[in-house]
This record gives structure tokens, sequence and C-alpha cells, in this order.
């Protein structure tokens, strides 16, 4: 299972833009890779999935270089409501993920 | 399209005692799992069902836990007996083959003491 590595902590502020980077060297051909954002008291949230190149939806956008071997999480115009903890997961849709320690975002006003 | 369903959402427990959650997934999802996440950590994986079969429990303490899935619906997750490092919340997550991604409930905190 491919391992995937990210940022503890990060801090911004209102109206920014947020680039968290994970790294996952060992993704496998049939990987995909997905993003969580997570509350304090709730489960984690599917925030956006690609496999290659941008996906882009009305939260957030990925981009994954040619080789797969990290990914991007861009947050638009971020406000205080963002603040979270978000986890970078690589894995196929047919099996199991597992979550990391993931990236803390903290936006101040 | 209703969520993923928990409860209790809290629960204190003496060490020792026994403890059961309850999981309804999302009408149709074949996949159910189970997660443990501990306060600052990132969930951990307990155990996932493929309809009402188990496909991994390898990180499922099987000395003390246990789930099961009947008819492939509901779930539940049981502690048999409770220790202090137990305590954390449990989340249970539901997905369907070819819909990316999980949906997971609120989860149910649990605190040993």
């Amino acid at each position: 299972l491919a391992k995937t590595t990210q940022p503890i902590s990060m801090d911004s502020y209102e109206g920014q833009e947020v680039n968290i980077t994970c790294s996952h060297n060992n993704i496998a051909t049939n990987d995909y890779i997905t993003w969580y954002q997570q509350f304090p008291s709730q489960g984690p949230r599917f925030i956006i999935q690609g496999y290659k190149t941008k996906v882009t939806n009305e939260v957030a956008s990925l981009f994954i270089p040619a080789d797969r071997k990290s990914s991007t999480l861009s947050l638009p115009r971020v406000s205080l409501s963002d603040t979270a903890v978000y986890y970078c997961l690589v894995g196929d849709n047919f099996n199991k993920f597992y979550f990391g320690s993931g990236t803390k975002l903290n936006v101040k006003p | 399209e209703a969520g993923v369903a928990q409860s209790p959402r809290y629960k204190i427990i003496e060490k020792r005692q026994s403890v059961a959650f309850w999981c309804n997934p999302i009408s149709g999802h074949a996949t159910l799992y189970w997660y443990q996440q501990i306060l600052g950590q990132g969930p951990k994986l307990l155990i996932q069902f493929q309809n009402n079969g188990v496909v991994d429990d390898s990180q499922l303490p099987k000395d003390r836990f246990s789930a099961e899935r009947l008819k492939g619906v509901d779930s539940t997750l049981k502690i048999q007996p409770a220790k202090l490092e137990d305590s954390a919340v449990y989340l249970c997550a539901s997905s369907s083959q070819g819909i990316y991604g999980y949906t997971f409930g609120s989860g149910t905190r649990l605190t040993v003491v």
C-alpha cells in the first residue's frame, strides 16, 4: 500500500490560496489520489479525487504531475471555516484506504 | 440521500466493561468500514466488510474487539473488555463500487475511565 507524506501543519490568512502537497512515491498504477477534510467532532469528508493531470470541483483543485509521485490540493480564497485537518490518501477504489496524520490547516483572520 | 448513521454519539464506561457501537450505512452501499481515531491521529482502519463478509480485519484486536454485519446492512462493533487505551472516536464509513470516496458517519466518542 502506498504511503503518503504531508506537512504536519500550515498557516494561512483569509482570502489567500492554500496549496497542500502530498508525496506518494510508491503509488501503484491502479491507485487514485483522494483528499478528505475533517473538522473537530466530525467524520472525514470527501473533497476531491483524481488520477492524473488536473481535477477541479466547486471546492478545490487537485494537481497531479505526470509521474504521479506527488499531488497538490489547492484551496482558493480560504476562509476561517476552512480551518480543518486535510488528509491525502492513495488507493484503489475497490480496496481500503489508509489515513496518515494529515495536515492541520489554520486559517487566520 | 441520508448519510451514515451512528449511535450512540458519546459513551463513557469503566475499564473492563463492554460496549457496543451501531452503524447504518448509506442504502445500497456494499462496503462498510470501521475506523478508530485516537485524538491527534488519523483514522486507523479496524475492519472492512463487503456485504456481510469480512474483507480485512488484520488491524482488529481480536482478543477484545468483534464486529458483525448482519444481512449486509447494519453493523455493530463491540469491545469486551475495554481498556483505557481504547478511548477514541469510532468512525463508520460506507462506499459503493464505482462511486469514488467514502462517506463517514459522525462517529462515537468512547471514553474509558
